[in-house]
């Protein structure tokens, strides 16, 4: 049971826009602390992908974005292409928790 | 180009001890904090353990506190854990990345990953 809720599966077909919701609590996102994302393609160690909420890392297309509102964030691609199909993680900072680095579960994006 | 490179991989008994290397290179590594990260086979990521830029401070998860240690040389630029009294639960990819030590935490760059695997 992750400290962050992402959906453990999204799908879209080419073309189209897809979004990841992570839900925290008031202890992490809801406290203001940053949230970050990442991309895990098949067989590949993870790439951040989103950092501080909304900052793409140099080389990310602008078709992946960030938000965060309350306790929860989200990832939101556009344009889908058929080389987004992957795992996608946040992670954030927990300041209730001894192990304060937390990320959620994942989710797997299906591109149709 | 800044890359890490995991060395260290293996198969372990319960009980038993390993050491994972991550060698970088592409950036002044004594400038940055290092981090452990790993993922169990089909699983999601967990955070294992930090060091920072000079070495003096560690973190690590409770679920390996007293069992790991983690170092570094700088002048190898090379990060390290070692791995003790090792179970079942810590079979998994480990990933070294290079990160803050102060918030905000996110890892900007990853190692290609190395697998332990604990199995008698």
């Amino acid at each position: 049971q992750s400290v962050l809720t992402q959906p453990p599966s999204v799908s879209g077909a080419p073309g189209q826009r897809v979004t990841i919701s992570c839900t925290g609590s008031s202890s992490n996102i809801g406290a203001g602390y940053d949230v970050h994302w990442y991309q895990q393609l098949p067989g590949t160690a993870p790439k951040l992908l989103i950092y501080g909420n909304s900052n793409r890392p140099s080389g990310v297309p602008d078709r992946f974005s960030g938000s965060k509102s309350g306790t929860s964030a989200s990832l939101a691609i556009t344009g889908l292409q058929a080389e987004d199909e992957a795992d996608y993680y946040c992670q954030s900072y927990d300041s209730s928790l001894s192990d304060n680095v937390v990320f959620g579960g994942g989710t797997k994006l299906t591109v149709l | 180009e800044v890359q890490l490179v995991e060395s260290g991989e293996g198969l372990v008994q319960p009980g038993g001890s390993l050491r994972l290397s991550c060698a970088a290179s592409g950036f002044t590594f004594s400038s940055y904090a290092m981090h452990w990260v790993r993922q169990a086979p089909g699983k999601g990521l967990e955070y294992v353990s930090a060091i920072s830029s000079n070495g003096g401070s560690t973190y690590y998860a409770d679920s390996v506190k007293g069992r790991f240690t983690i170092s570094r040389d700088n002048s190898k630029n090379t990060l390290y854990l070692q791995m003790g009294s090792l179970r079942a639960e810590d079979m998994a990819v480990y990933y070294c990345a290079r990160g803050n030590w102060n918030r905000p935490y996110y890892f900007d760059y990853w190692g290609q990953g190395t697998l332990v695997t604990v199995s008698s």
